[in-house]
């Protein structure tokens, strides 16, 4: 298994203004993975971020808007950009880990952002 | 690609009741299937996977699904609910040869004392 922190755990934010969410692992992982859920919807996967190399975005997200760091295999940044009411949402971080055969995915606790 | 299906938004229950969340999935490779419970203001917590072999799965806090691979469902089954199982539940899909997984749009259960 996989221990997952976040940081902020919540945030309220001004127009315009930009947040960097950080997700911190308790071990190595090659793939970590970002995921918006907007209120009383599903996840959406934002972006896959894998360690010594630029992340993939999914249909509907930029780099601009969600830049992404991967300095080494326990830790990832996500940057929300120039933030609108839009983006309100919950932030999660996931990694893949397992004992091999299968991708079991585990989550952090979120961080809960408020755009005003 | 893969997608989920959950067929209840809400599921209201009277506590010791049994209740069943369903969860229909579309893909045309093989699949792993998961469900994930989310409680009020937390991360989400697996529940239980279905990988192979058994298509009955046990999984945490008394809960279990059933694979059901000619008719694409992974439904949830507890046999008596309790006040404490009331979150989100979510199920999710991804093919055995990736690593994204697909999630359905979730259920919210409510067990009433």
């Amino acid at each position: 298994s996989a221990v997952i922190s976040q940081k902020p755990s919540r945030d309220i934010c001004q127009r315009g203004t930009s947040l960097t969410i950080q997700c911190q692992v308790d071990s190595q992982v090659t793939m970590m993975f970002w995921y918006r859920q907007q209120p009383g919807q599903s996840l959406t996967l934002i972006a896959t971020a894998n360690q010594g190399s630029e992340a993939t975005y999914e249909s509907g997200f930029v780099i601009d808007k969600f830049p992404i760091s991967r300095p080494n295999l326990t830790f990832s940044t996500l940057t929300v950009s120039n933030m609108s009411p839009e983006d309100s949402s919950i932030y999660l971080c996931s990694v893949e880990s397992g004992p091999g055969g299968y991708n079991e995915q585990f989550f952090g606790p979120g961080t809960r952002l408020t755009v005003l | 690609a893969q997608s989920v299906t959950q067929l209840d938004s809400q599921v209201p229950v009277f506590e010791e009741a049994p209740v069943e969340l369903r969860c229909n999935y579309s893909s045309s490779v093989s699949v792993y299937l998961f469900w994930y419970v989310q409680y009020p203001n937390q991360g989400l917590q697996l529940l239980l996977k279905y990988l192979s072999g058994s298509t009955l799965v046990k999984g945490i806090n008394g809960f279990e699904a059933e694979f059901n691979k000619s008719q694409t469902s992974f439904h949830l089954r507890k046999p008596s609910v309790h006040i404490s199982d009331t979150a989100e539940y979510f199920c999710a899909v991804s093919a055995r040869t990736g690593n994204q997984f697909y999630f359905g749009t979730g259920t919210s259960l409510t067990v009433i004392p």
